[in-house]
């Protein structure tokens, strides 16, 4: 199977949250990264967790990291038609990053 | 602070023809610096990384190369395109284990 492995798809009503789920392979990593990439543009880093962290918050963002079972998540509270992009879940193995196949979130009105 | 640009932002080229992207770094020295790919719909695949000038490591096999004359710049290239060439190539840099940043990308179409 894949190395970083994410749902493809996630439809939420405005202002709800979303919770987009991440697994990954590689017990070493030492970083996991959230990236956000809107139509036709680079990835923007959201944030990032440090492997020895259960969670990290930052604004309207929460970071879960479940390391016994290699399960990353990542929150969003109050869902607005701005977070409508695809998210790529990152994890550094051997000084390189995996890449998931990015989740495509749909904000609905 | 620093910022990554990539160019063109978009290019359309025919099958057979050459090709050079490229991408630069200011704000920084000694970035890591590497290129992606990214096919529609899909993740990224790394194709090349450079931890220094001249020195470039290849992820996977294929019809592109890469070059890096100066500390901050990386550029992609290819001989002879092919139609499966197209994609959306992101650059990106990172410095003493921080998160990687990327550009803004370029957009390939092979016709």
């Amino acid at each position: 199977g894949e190395d970083v492995e994410q749902s493809l798809f996630l439809s939420v009503r405005e202002g709800d949250s979303s919770v987009i789920n991440c697994t990954y392979t590689d017990s070493s990593s030492t970083y996991l990264y959230w990236y956000k990439q809107e139509p036709g543009a680079g990835l923007q880093l959201l944030t990032y967790i440090f492997s020895n962290m259960d969670m990290k918050q930052d604004q309207r963002l929460t970071v879960l990291l479940n390391k016994k079972d290699k399960h990353l998540s990542l929150r969003i509270a109050d869902t607005q038609t701005g977070d409508s992009a695809i998210y790529f879940c990152a994890a550094d193995s051997w000084g390189k990053l995996q890449f998931g196949a990015g989740t495509q979130v749909v904000v609905t009105p | 602070s620093q910022t990554i640009h990539q160019w063109p932002a978009t290019l359309v080229q025919p099958v057979g023809s050459p090709l050079s992207l490229e991408c630069t770094v200011e704000g920084t020295s000694n970035p890591n610096l590497y290129w992606y790919r990214q096919a529609a719909g899909r993740g990224l695949q790394l194709l090349f990384y450079s931890v220094g000038i001249g020195q470039i490591s290849s992820e996977v096999p294929q019809n592109l190369s890469a070059s890096r004359p100066q500390d901050r710049q990386f550029i992609l290239s290819s001989k002879k395109l092919l139609l499966s060439d197209s994609g959306f190539y992101l650059c990106a840099w990172e410095r003493g284990g921080q998160p990687q940043h990327f550009g803004d990308g370029t957009r390939l179409s092979i016709l």
